[in-house]
């Protein structure tokens, strides 16, 4: 059954640094999510991307975070200048249609700590 | 905006018991989607079940059900016949019918299977 990959599954960054983690969504889907969980707290929503552009982002999805799809399989987001507060697991998701309830399928995650 | 609820962040059952995980939410919306994730260690979230919340009938699928009650706001997952392949984290999740594509996480509940 395919399913949605992260890699990597645990990164290690200086403040300040910049990262990218990375997804393979299904092949076949059109909508890509972005979503993290501080630890202990829910997960929560921070973009979604359709059609080579973001169509919903949430307050935490500033200037510091960018998505990109650059190569048709990989779906990336970039976070340009890590603070502390942006240690948390990130997950990956997609759908293949957005204005209904079809399910989000998830990635296992990546871990982000920032030192 | 839409808040999704679990009080009970642990929770443990007896192998081939019932268990009932709960789950309430905040909204204003009157179509809506709801959903329950399983989430095994170090595994991806897949979907246990969903629930239009225009449908009256709680959703079942083989040991899992819901108990969908829309006035009182609640969502609530039973287990039956509980194996240790069910213990995970459980996620509840909330989705506008007529909104946005994002989830509205809880913060999720701990099973633990007991032999």
């Amino acid at each position: 059954e395919p399913e949605v990959t992260q890699t990597p599954s645990h990164q290690v960054t200086q403040m300040g640094q910049e990262v990218i983690l990375r997804c393979v969504p299904i092949s076949n889907h059109l909508y890509f999510y972005w979503y993290r969980q501080i630890l202990g707290q829910k997960v929560e929503f921070l973009v979604s991307f359709y059609n080579n552009e973001i169509s919903e982002k949430s307050e935490i999805f500033d200037d510091q975070f960018s998505v990109e799809r650059p190569d048709g399989s990989n779906f990336t987001l970039k976070i340009r200048s890590t603070k502390l507060e942006d240690s948390a697991m990130y997950f990956c998701a997609s759908s293949s249609l957005g204005k209904t309830y079809n399910e989000q399928f998830f990635g296992p995650g990546t871990r982000l700590t920032v030192l | 905006a839409q808040t999704v609820t679990q009080s009970q962040p642990e929770m443990s059952v007896q192998e081939a018991e019932t268990v009932t995980l709960s789950c309430t939410y905040d909204t204003s919306e009157s179509d809506y989607y709801l959903f329950w994730y399983k989430q095994p260690p170090s595994r991806q979230m897949i979907l246990v079940i969903r629930q239009e919340a225009y449908k009256q009938q709680n959703a079942t699928e083989n040991r899992f059900s819901v108990n969908f009650q829309k006035a009182a706001k609640s969502f609530s997952l039973k287990i039956s016949d509980s194996q240790l392949g069910d213990a995970a984290m459980y996620f509840c999740a909330y989705r506008s019918a007529s909104g946005g594509n994002q989830f509205y996480f809880g913060t999720g509940t701990s099973l633990t299977v007991i032999p």
